[in-house]
């Protein structure tokens, strides 16, 4: 067990839809990352926060947002879902940010599904 | 891009094997790091070995870094089944700080 708890574990919603996916990190972790795996795409890095601020942004569409609330926990919102959206997203946490960053401790998930 | 990349992609070797995936980067690093991913799983750190370390051990695994060849290879020593996973590595460069993965190395030990 990781310490990391990702929320819903599994989501089936319809396309043009909204959802929002939680992560509680692991006590005393400041930062917060989030992930997207699929098939095709591979691993891909979506966006990063330190202790409430955004701190590095990757491959995160316009439609997807983010936040890192005062209790440290997050919320990636994903909106007008497509198909494409259907994935597994991973919520990692480290103790400290950029630039120092050290290992990151990882959910185990939230399986996306988009029909 | 700034992910590793792995090599091989796949790789089916037989208990008590020895296994070696390699990883190669762009530019400057300040750390370089190996997960392991079980099927649907999250991820799991395995090793993160510094910019002026040129080896470093735990376990069965053993790192090593080229930093003028800018490469990385993990070696998983006498292999066992439950070691069949995917193996990330994800160099973190001096510029940026984002931690990106590559496309692993999916490892098969067979008993």
């Amino acid at each position: 067990d990781s310490g990391v708890t990702q929320t819903p574990k599994h989501l089936i919603t319809a396309t043009g839809q909204r959802v929002t996916l939680r992560c509680s990190p692991r006590s005393g972790d400041l930062s917060v990352y989030w992930y997207q795996q699929s098939l095709d795409q591979g691993l891909q890095f979506l966006i990063q926060y330190y202790n409430g601020e955004e701190r590095a942004k990757g491959n995160i569409l316009e439609r997807f947002s983010a936040q890192q609330f005062p209790d440290l926990h997050s919320e990636l919102n994903l909106s007008s879902l497509e198909l494409g959206d259907s994935a597994l997203y991973f919520c990692a946490s480290s103790l400290v940010g950029v630039p120092n960053t050290g290992e990151l401790f990882f959910g185990e998930g939230s399986r996306l599904t988009v029909l | 891009s700034q992910q590793g990349e792995e090599d091989p992609q796949a790789l089916s070797i037989q208990e008590g094997e020895n296994a070696t995936m390699n990883c190669s980067y762009k530019t400057s690093i300040n750390n370089l790091q190996w997960y392991r991913q079980n099927s649907g799983r999250g991820l799991v750190h395995l090793i993160l070995i510094r910019s002026n370390e040129r080896e470093k051990h735990s376990g069965r695994l053993r790192v090593t870094l080229d930093t003028s060849k800018k490469s990385s290879s993990l070696l998983i020593t006498a292999s066992r089944a439950a070691d069949t996973a995917s193996y990330f590595c994800a160099p973190l460069y001096n510029q940026g700080g984002k931690l990106i993965f590559g496309q692993g190395t999916e490892l098969s030990v067979k008993p």
